[in-house]
């Protein structure tokens, strides 16, 4: 299973632009790399996921570097509601997609 | 947007008593799952089910365990008889397809006491 590391905790200013970023240098050519958040003790919330090519939706942008060894989750405009513990995830194999949670980064966003 | 649904949100029970976590996933969802988080820890996988049958389970999701999908909209996680260190949020979850991202309902917090 390709394992990921994140910082433990990382602060941003409200309005400006958070990176999170995430290393998983043991990642397989057919593994994607999922980002998803956890408000306080609410579900986890899916974000962005992406295999190669760097991804944008309404919520992020995910950077994929070239060698796939590591990504960086950016938050365009953060928002005190966009303080949370964020998890890079390295879908786990093939046959299998459950995801296997680590301890993620809290980001703290601040007036 | 679509929700998957939990009940209750809160639910205590004395050790030894049977409980039944429900769970409505998303309509089109083919794909459902638990995790469970007991406090301060890390978000753990319990089982995967699709097509009616269980895909996947952990080491945790022992013969105490059970899931079933009785009527095509509910999901249910049941714990035959349970143990203190059960305490902890549930959380169901689905997806439409292999690959997309999962959609988690916001959890039950089941206390044993």
């Amino acid at each position: 299973d390709a394992k990921t590391t994140q910082p433990p905790s990382m602060d941003c200013a409200e309005g400006r632009a958070a990176n999170l970023p995430c290393n998983h240098s043991t990642i397989s050519g057919n593994e994607y790399v999922y980002w998803y958040r956890q408000i306080h003790s609410q579900g986890p919330q899916y974000i962005i996921h992406g295999l190669k090519n760097n991804e944008t939706n309404e919520m992020a942008s995910l950077i994929i570097t070239e060698d796939r060894k590591s990504s960086t989750l950016i938050l365009p405009h953060a928002t005190l509601r966009d303080t949370a513990v964020y998890y890079c995830i390295v879908r786990v194999g093939s046959n299998t997609d459950k995801l296997i949670f680590g301890t993620g980064t809290r980001l703290q966003v601040f007036p | 947007e679509p929700e998957v649904t939990q009940t209750p949100s809160h639910q205590v029970t004395q050790m030894g008593q049977e409980v039944i976590l429900r769970c409505v996933p998303i309509s089109n969802h083919l794909y459902f799952y638990w995790y469970r988080q007991i406090l301060g820890q890390k978000v753990e996988f319990l089982v995967s089910f699709y097509n009616n049958e269980i895909s996947e389970k952990s080491e945790i999701f022992d013969d105490q365990f059970s899931v079933e999908r009785p009527d095509g909209s509910n999901f249910t996680l049941k714990i035959r008889s349970t143990k203190l260190e059960d305490s902890a949020m549930y959380f169901c979850a689905s997806r439409a397809v292999r690959g997309d991202g999962y959609t988690f309902g916001s959890g039950t917090r089941l206390t044993v006491v």
